[in-house]
């Protein structure tokens, strides 16, 4: 066990619809990635955030976005949802100290299935 | 342009004797590597990481890794195979964003 949460494990929609997944950090963490984890593009960074702040993009759609709140926790909301989204949902947290040595870790991913 | 190849997609070993999963990598400046193994259906495990120093570096599981800058290599091994380290492994460089770059992985098989 990580330490790392997500909620939820599961989450099937049809397309079109929003839906957010929750991720609570390793306590005294401060930063949180999501990433996106699919059979065509396998593992892509989507976006970090560090103790409330947006800290970098990488390969993040328009109509997703992402938020981190002062108990640290964050979510991705994901809106106007298509097929191809369907993907697991990870997110990693790290203490991030300043440099890049930091580990990241993984929680268990949310699965989504957009149908 | 920061990248990582894991040249195989699966490896084949028997059960008791010595893996390797190879890793390249191409990143800027000094470089931050990571190897991480993923179960199926479960997120990832943080194996080991090469900071600086040692170019051999040990972790969980009877795994280790060893760094080679000339040849930007960062080869993971264990001496003896276990069925139970079939598996899903990623080695991810540290990008200068600080995410993980990841490549397709390496799919380990090891039959008893």
């Amino acid at each position: 066990d990580s330490g790392v949460t997500q909620t939820p494990k599961h989450l099937i929609t049809a397309t079109g619809q929003r839906v957010t997944l929750r991720c609570s950090p390793r306590s005294g963490d401060l930063s949180v990635y999501w990433y996106q984890q699919s059979l065509d593009q396998g593992l892509q960074f989507l976006i970090q955030y560090y103790n409330g702040e947006e800290r970098a993009k990488g390969n993040i759609l328009e109509r997703f976005s992402a938020q981190q709140f002062p108990d640290l926790h964050s979510e991705l909301n994901l809106s106007s949802l298509e097929l191809g989204d369907s993907a697991l949902y990870f997110c990693a947290s790290s203490v991030e100290t300043g440099g890049r040595a930091d580990t990241q870790y993984f929680g268990p991913g949310t699965r989504l299935t957009v149908l | 342009a920061q990248s990582v190849a894991q040249p195989e997609d699966q490896v084949n070993v028997a059960e008791g004797n010595p893996l390797t999963v190879k890793c390249t990598y191409s990143v800027s400046g000094n470089p931050y590597l990571f190897w991480y193994v993923q179960y199926p259906n479960r997120g990832l495990q943080f194996l080991l990481k090469y900071i600086t120093g040692d170019n051999l570096v040990k972790g969980s599981y009877g795994f280790e890794a060893e760094f080679n800058k000339s040849q930007t290599s960062f080869h993971l091994k264990k001496p003896s195979a276990l069925v139970s380290d079939s598996a899903l492994y990623f080695c991810a460089p540290r990008g200068s964003q600080g995410n993980l770059i990841f490549g397709k992985g390496t799919k380990l098989s090891v039959k008893p």
